[in-house]
């Protein structure tokens, strides 16, 4: 198995511009969760889905931020406008039940 | 005002030796527990688990320890390995809010020649 795919790996943008992250899952697992890692406040779930359902969006930060999950084998997070404090390494994990969550590779986002 | 990054703990030890990480988690509801490596420019990496239903579980040279009493977790990896240098991570979760996960800050584990 590949494990989590995310793209880009690495994301460069400037203030004001859409951003959009891409994330595949395990095949079979049915929960989905966006992290975001920053020095200042370490790991953060931002969003996590079940069967492509979102269950708990506590943890987006705000209305610029946004995710889907169109299907079991595909998700977004998306933020629009981006602003330099969004600049963090985010990383989308997968599980399946009560497994232990399997973390992608993060995408480093910086916004200039 | 000033925004302080957060401080990890380090641990330092020599090639060779065991080495103990330390968690303390608060909430007294979670039953289910994960230790997280975390090496630098990658994603963390699933290491081993326990259940509160237990209170010792071995895998590959790591060993997690779970004292319920005191709300204590702790790692144990055998023979530490300079590729042992990482980020390392305790995660906690009730298993009834459908597996969402709570870290630790972490604590950053150094191994020396």
């Amino acid at each position: 198995d590949a494990g989590v795919i995310q793209s880009p790996r690495h994301e460069v943008t400037e203030m004001g511009q859409e951003v959009t992250l891409r994330c595949k899952p395990i095949s079979g697992h049915n929960s989905l969760f966006w992290y975001r890692q920053t020095m200042m406040r370490g790991l953060e779930l931002l969003i996590y889905f079940n069967n492509n359902v979102p269950i708990d969006d506590s943890g987006m930060p705000e209305d610029r931020f946004s995710a889907k999950m169109p299907n079991a084998s595909f998700s977004t997070l998306k933020i629009q406008p981006s602003e330099p404090r969004d600049s963090a390494v985010y990383f989308c994990a997968s599980s399946l039940g009560l497994a232990g969550e399997f973390f992608g590779p993060g995408t480093r986002l910086t916004v200039l | 005002g000033e925004s302080v990054g957060l401080h990890l703990p380090t641990l330092s030890v020599q090639e060779g030796d065991n080495s103990i990480i330390n968690c303390a988690y608060s909430n007294s509801a979670s039953d289910y527990f994960i230790w997280y490596k975390q090496e630098s420019g990658k994603g963390p990496q699933f290491i081993i688990d326990i259940r509160s239903n237990m209170d010792k579980r071995q895998g590959q040279r790591v060993t997690v320890l779970l004292n319920k009493t005191v709300k204590h977790l702790s790692l144990q990896i055998a023979a530490t390995q300079p590729g042992d240098s990482a980020v390392y991570f305790c995660a906690e979760s009730n298993t009834g809010t459908a597996s969402k996960l709570t870290f630790g800050t972490g604590t950053r584990l150094q191994v020396t020649l």
